[in-house]
């Protein structure tokens, strides 16, 4: 167990549809990241945030937005889904902001299916 | 642009062999490398962090090796047993955004009885 929980555990949207994918960090890891991994790939990254702000992002449009929460808590929004969007959105938390030497604790994923 | 690469992308063995899953990265200006396991459906399990300073690590059966200046790791797996089919990812910190990982398609190993 690593402590990142995530929700729902799978959800099926339409094309055009928006959808939230929701990520609970343990307590004290003020950085969360997203990940997208489509079948059979490897993950890839969407954004990160560092204390509430986006502190990078990867190659994806503006329509996968994200917000995290004082709380530990974070979302990722996707807005027009398209049939691509289907994957396991992944996130993962580590204890810093100078994360390059910290470990990565990824949650158990979110599968959306867009039909 | 940082591409990581695993081979094999499948490997299927008897129980008891010992194994060793490639992982090679473009770019060897890395800040560490992380090898994960990944059941069917499921998030990533952490193994193994290979800081860039760092040479090898060790987990109870599992050992990574870190060769930047070539860029090559390996995992290397002793006394395969059933419970280790998975598939086995490994990522790399590049650093542009701090912790951002660069992961490969990973190497989908099966170990039958």
């Amino acid at each position: 167990e690593t402590g990142v929980t995530q929700s729902p555990t799978h959800l099926i949207k339409t094309r055009g549809q928006q959808v939230t994918l929701r990520c609970s960090s343990q307590s004290g890891h003020n950085t969360v990241s997203w990940y997208q991994q489509a079948l059979g790939q490897g993950p890839q990254f969407i954004f990160q945030y560092y204390r509430e702000e986006e502190n990078g992002r990867g190659n994806f449009p503006p329509r996968f937005s994200g917000l995290q929460f004082p709380n530990y808590s974070s979302e990722l929004n996707v807005n027009a889904l398209e049939l691509d969007d289907s994957a396991l959105y992944l996130c993962a938390s580590s204890p810093s902001g100078s994360a390059r030497f910290d470990e990565q604790f990824f949650g158990p994923g979110t599968r959306l299916t867009v039909l | 642009k940082q591409e990581v690469t695993q081979i094999p992308a499948a490997l299927s063995v008897p129980e008891g062999e010992n194994l060793v899953l490639n992982c090679s990265f473009t770019d060897s200006a890395i800040y560490n490398l992380q090898w994960f396991r990944q059941d069917p459906g499921k998030g990533l399990t952490s193994l193994l962090l290979i800081q860039s300073s760092q040479r090898e690590q060790t987990s109870g059966r599992l050992n990574a090796s870190l060769d930047k200046s070539s860029g090559r790791s390996t995992l290397y797996i002793a006394a395969s047993q059933p419970g280790d089919s998975a598939t086995y990812l490994c990522a790399v910190d590049r650093g542009s955004t701090l912790g951002r990982l660069y992961f490969g398609r990973g190497t989908q190993l099966t170990v039958w009885p």
